[in-house]
């Protein structure tokens, strides 16, 4: 079993619609959890964090966490043609790796 | 240019050969990473290093050498490429853990 698992998409919805991305981990000891967005041909880039169990709002945004379940969720209200890229998950143990999950390619349909 | 670049962008480089990828930061970040991204695998590290002087392996090191020297480079040596090296390559550096800088990538192929 992978460390973390996430759907790779793609994931296609239209402009507008709420979008809910999700990952799940199998190894208790995460503490940390991210969110990252990568535009093609480009280097991901962090979006949100969250340090344990519940919500983090950032704008359209909203990161959640639920340890007790071992899974982790990204939704995107009002979702853009430019929130159209491949979101990864990350969580970091407490010797500073970083794990990612394998991304979900999302398009949103104009 | 503050930020953290990876030369070159592009490399094709033939079977056995020696190859280095390089990585700066300017922020004099603590940590750097490597990591490759592959379809189906998505990233994966390579090597990490917590300060100069100091790294440790990753997922898949193998074929693979780092060093440290200074804190704001962090190069990536192939020691002799192989076809399954092809692959696009991400530096990243972080102070904190939750917060990974990425570099542009470099998109290296083996022929």
């Amino acid at each position: 079993q992978k460390e973390v698992e996430q759907d790779p998409g793609p994931l296609s919805v239209p402009e507008g619609a709420i979008v809910s991305l999700n990952c799940t981990y199998s190894n208790s000891a995460f503490q940390y959890f991210m969110w990252y967005r990568q535009y093609s041909r480009k280097g991901p880039e962090l979006l949100m964090y969250t340090y344990s169990s519940g919500n983090k709002e950032d704008g359209r945004f909203t990161a959640q966490v639920d340890k007790s379940s071992k899974y982790i969720s990204l939704f995107i209200r009002d979702s853009q043609p430019s929130d159209s890229a491949t979101y990864l998950c990350a969580m970091t143990y407490r010797d500073d790796k970083i794990i990612f999950g394998k991304g979900t390619r999302l398009h949103i349909l104009p | 240019d503050a930020g953290i670049t990876q030369s070159p962008r592009y490399k094709i480089t033939e079977t056995g050969r020696q190859v280095t990828l390089m990585c700066h930061q300017t922020w004099s970040h603590s940590y750097m990473f490597w990591y490759r991204q592959d379809l189906g695998h998505g990233l994966r590290l390579i090597y990490y290093s917590a300060a100069a002087d100091i790294t440790d392996k990753g997922e898949v090191p193998d074929g693979y050498v780092v060093s440290r020297s200074k804190t704001e480079n962090f190069p990536l040596t192939l020691e002799s490429a192989t076809r399954s090296q092809t692959s696009v390559y991400f530096c990243a550096s972080s102070e904190i853990k939750r917060k990974a800088f990425f570099g542009q990538g470099t998109r290296l192929t083996v022929v």
